[in-house]
């Protein structure tokens, strides 16, 4: 069965320094892949999605981006965190997306000081 | 892009009652739509999704109905217990081309009071 791993599950960073979230799958080949971030009591809005290795989507302009060095790792990262980007983290995998549902890993609660 | 609207934002009803979670879509071509149950501080887990070629779909206590004409859909959870309580989000996306996303409405706090 497929499974997909997020880490860290929290993490507390100062303003101006640097990010790094992984999440990874496994039991599957080739899934979309999908960071979401959650800011507190709001909705799942959609950072960066990925179709294949390399191929990296971006939703909203901000000081993050992403990176997919292999089939099944999705990166988030980050040079210089600001307060704004605290929040809920979640990656996501799909396999036929318009077809088949998102699953989210565990998340990861970013609070940034 | 799609869009998608969910009402209401905060819904409370006693233990036993029914709830309805309605969302409204923008583009018609969208084909799919999941709900997610969010309880608090954890992932969203799917709990129940309808394909546009089918108007009603239920599982045990839970059934979401879709009207393509109006594109709206709706959540019903019917004897609600407790361990109902959480957020719910409705989503639509569209399937093949070059979307690859789904559209999230902004959730529903379902308090199920006993």
């Amino acid at each position: 069965s497929q499974t997909i791993h997020q880490w860290p599950a929290t993490l507390v960073q100062p303003v101006g320094s640097p990010l790094s979230l992984e999440c990874t799958v496994e039991g599957t080949s080739n899934p979309n892949l999908y960071w979401y971030r959650q800011a507190a009591g709001r909705g799942l809005q959609l950072l960066f999605y990925s179709v294949g290795i390399g191929q990296i989507s971006s939703e909203v302009p901000q000081n993050l981006s992403a990176s997919r060095p292999q089939d099944r790792q999705f990166i988030l990262s980050s040079k210089k965190l600001l307060l704004s980007d605290s929040g809920f983290y979640l990656c996501a995998w799909s396999v036929r997306v318009g077809r088949s549902p998102l699953h989210f890993g565990n998340g990861t609660r970013l609070t940034v000081t | 892009g799609e869009n998608v609207e969910q009402h209401p934002s905060t819904l409370s009803v006693q233990e036993g009652d029914s709830a309805v979670i309605k969302c409204t879509y923008s583009d018609s071509a969208s084909n799919y739509f999941p709900w997610y149950k969010q309880e608090l501080g954890k992932r969203p887990q799917l709990i129940i999704d309808i394909r546009s070629n089918v108007g009603e779909k239920k599982d045990q206590r839970i059934a979401v109905t879709l009207n393509k004409t109006a594109k709206h859909f709706s959540l019903h959870i019917t004897e609600t217990q407790p361990e109902d309580s959480a957020v719910y989000f409705c989503a639509a996306t569209l399937s093949g081309g070059s979307n690859y996303k789904l559209t999230f409405g902004k959730g529903t706090l379902l308090t199920v009071n006993p």
